[in-house]
């Protein structure tokens, strides 16, 4: 059984386009979280929902959007895509949001921007 | 938030023991130190977590010293499956104080 799922795993498409990365975890876990990770292989947290409340808002473009319809999902929305997006975007999640839960990653969407 | 040091590269070869060090001066009273291991083209993978002294599980040890100001990750007898990231993250979670990924090490094991 897979802990923690995204699709797509591969993104194409083109500037000013408006795309979104679905996640779900069969964990019960009460926190999930988006992270993007660049070329240089930096990573680096995006938001992070607890029981569906956001409670991390990095300094992200408002033109990142995520979504929790319950507390087993979180779906990234991204408007008006730039060259810059182009990224690998994992989502994660943990039993709860202190830092002595292990967190528990997706295998990541490649997104690239043309 | 707690910044933390690691080396960027380690080399290795098969069966050796590797010692990765991360330092981290201002870790707060209620922080955590965590490692995780990144392979190519998958999620990061939690591998060990402490508090103080040391804690083993199958895969890994940490030492942390009495200060907290560094902590050693230490995997015994590497192979070559175990070229990949290692991040080190120090924190307690939540809003205020968010676990950051820093840089990692990379580490590479050879024949």
């Amino acid at each position: 059984d897979t802990a923690v799922s995204q699709t797509p795993k591969y993104l194409v498409t083109q500037m000013g386009n408006d795309k979104s990365i679905k996640c779900e975890q069969n964990l019960g876990h009460d926190t999930m979280y988006w992270y993007k990770q660049d070329s240089k292989k930096f990573l680096k947290i995006m938001f992070s929902y607890n029981n569906k409340e956001l409670i991390i808002n990095e300094t992200v473009p408002n033109r990142f959007s995520p979504k929790s319809p319950d507390k087993a999902h979180l779906n990234l929305h991204i408007n008006s895509l730039e060259l810059g997006d182009s990224a690998v975007y994992f989502c994660a999640s943990s039993q709860a949001a202190q830092g002595a839960y292990e967190q528990y990653f997706g295998p990541g969407t490649r997104l690239t921007v043309t | 938030l707690a910044k933390t040091t690691q080396p960027i590269s380690m080399d290795s070869y098969e069966g050796q023991e590797v010692n990765i060090t991360c330092s981290h001066n201002n870790i707060a009273t209620n922080d955590y130190i965590t490692w995780y291991q990144q392979f190519p083209s998958q999620g990061p993978r939690f591998i060990i977590q402490g508090y103080k002294t040391k804690v083993t599980n199958e895969v890994a040890s940490l030492f942390i010293p009495a200060d907290r100001k560094s902590s050693t990750l230490s995997l015994p007898r590497v192979s070559l499956s175990d070229t990949a990231v290692y991040y080190c993250l120090v924190g307690a979670g939540g809003a205020t104080n968010k676990l950051i990924f820093g840089t990692g090490t990379l580490l590479a094991v050879q024949p």
